[in-house]
């Protein structure tokens, strides 16, 4: 099975400036978390999607956010970048949701300038 | 809200020695997660603890889950270089919500020859 793929990898953007990030799952998992990794804040979670649904959000301003497509494609959109959005975002599929094991993807690094 | 906490924040250790992270959260969980992040990597699971007073070993590590499912640690026995990462716990909450998975802050392991 392939496993959970992120796009694009590297991404350089400028404050102001709008993002859309892509995860696509492993095949068969209907659950794509999103989680925001800094050195000084850890593995911070962002929103969890289920078959479209949103079914829990972070503690993330309203410029975070995310959706989910039929085939259980997962993009985040991050609007009006602040430099503090600098980070590496994870996406993490899972067969039962976050009940069991998550399976991450590598990861897209985010720079704002 | 939730918060999980983890101890210490580094270690350094010569190879041979053994390791262990503890895992402490605010509230009671219905199951911890363990996942290890090679530096440069993503977290990968490495296990899950359901029962109050579990204990899981694999090879030379060793998961304990706390009798009030509040705090879990993770011990290594004679670590090797290959063990060095950052290992991060996960709490999950069941909410009428949603579930909530909370990453620890993690402990990152450096093993010195």
């Amino acid at each position: 099975k392939a496993g959970v793929t992120q796009t694009p990898r590297y991404l350089i953007k400028t404050r102001g400036q709008q993002v859309t990030l892509s995860c696509s799952p492993i095949s068969g998992h209907r659950s794509v978390s999103w989680y925001q990794q800094t050195p000084g804040q850890g593995l911070q979670f962002l929103f969890e999607y289920f078959s479209e649904t949103q079914r829990n959000k972070g503690n993330f301003p309203g410029r975070f956010s995310g959706r989910q497509f039929s085939n259980s494609r997962s993009e985040m959109n991050v609007s009006t970048l602040e430099l503090g959005d600098s980070a590496l975002y994870l996406c993490a599929s899972g067969s039962s949701g976050t009940y069991n094991e998550q399976f991450f993807g590598p990861g897209t690094r985010l720079t704002v300038l | 809200g939730q918060q999980v906490m983890q101890i210490p924040q580094y270690q350094h250790v010569q190879e041979g020695e053994d390791f262990t992270t503890y895992c402490n959260s605010s509230t009671t969980l219905s199951n911890i997660q363990w996942y290890k992040q090679r530096p440069g990597g993503h977290p990968v699971f490495l296990i899950q603890l359901v029962k109050s007073g579990e204990v899981k070993k694999q090879k030379r590590l060793t998961f304990q889950f706390g009798e009030a499912k509040k705090n879990s640690s993770l011990h290594i026995t004679a670590t090797q270089t290959t063990d060095v990462g950052t290992y991060f716990c996960a709490g999950l909450v069941l909410t009428g919500g949603g579930n909530k998975l909370t990453f620890g802050t993690g402990t990152q392991l450096k093993v010195e020859l």
